[in-house]
């Protein structure tokens, strides 16, 4: 069965800090999908980046980059100069096969607080 | 802008009367899903729609139940809330898997948080 670890309940910094949010996978597949979403406290899941099983070349959006692991089965997302706006609820997730869409089966989610 | 919207985005209902949450999409995909998310907790799918074929997680009570009339619109029923049942309901789409391995987005919307009093 699939499986999400997000062994960082919550985690604070200062602004302008970087920091690094991890994400453990376990998966008996040999194609599948992993993805962050951010969830603000307004409550929308936001999407921010989705990689398959077969690209393991990093990924760099602005402040965010992401690194992704096969052989340790992590998917690891790093947020650089930290700001107040990064405040949320971020959910790593791995794709779970279904006939027809897919299940997103996500991590229990890592709190980032960013204070000024 | 495509978009999924979720209405109401706060719905306070009493314990055990029916209440219907309602999702609209424009961007025309085919699958919609709906996921529960407790206090703290990650969303957890309760069943979604390909097209107008439903397919329900094995886990999700029979009090939940769920429409789609058509490609836009999916709708959740709630038939009789419990106080277990509040909680943030997400809604989100994806385009069709065409083949195992393939996965698309899925997009959520900005969720309806229910109260049960």
């Amino acid at each position: 069965a699939q499986k999400v670890t997000q062994a960082q309940t919550e985690i604070s910094v200062v602004e302008k800090e970087d920091v690094t949010l991890d994400c453990v996978y376990e998966t008996r597949d040999t194609t599948y999908y992993l993805f962050w979403y951010k969830q603000p406290p307004s409550g929308e899941l936001v999407f921010l980046i989705r990689r398959n099983s077969f690209d393991e070349q990093n990924e760099i959006s602005g402040r965010y980059s992401w690194n992704f692991q096969k052989s340790t089965s992590s998917f690891n997302f790093t947020i650089t100069a930290s700001q107040v706006v990064d405040s949320a609820v971020y959910f790593c997730a791995l794709s779970d096969y279904m006939e027809y869409g897919n299940k997103l089966v996500f991590g229990a989610g890592t709190i980032l607080r960013v204070k000024s | 802008d495509a978009m999924v919207i979720q209405n109401p985005r706060y719905q306070v209902t009493q314990f055990g009367k029916p209440v219907t949450l309602s999702c609209s999409q424009t961007l025309n995909h085919n699958v919609m899903y709906w996921y529960q998310q407790k206090s703290s907790q990650a969303p957890k799918l309760l069943f979604h729609y390909y097209d107008k074929d439903f397919n329900n997680e094995a886990d999700t009570p029979d009090n939940f139940q769920s429409r789609r009339p058509n490609t836009s619109f999916c709708f959740l029923d709630i038939r009789s809330p419990g106080l277990g049942d509040a909680a943030m309901y997400l809604c989100a789409t994806s385009r069709e898997s065409a083949e195992r391995g393939s996965t698309d987005t899925q997009y959520f919307g900005p969720g309806t948080r229910l109260t049960v009093l």
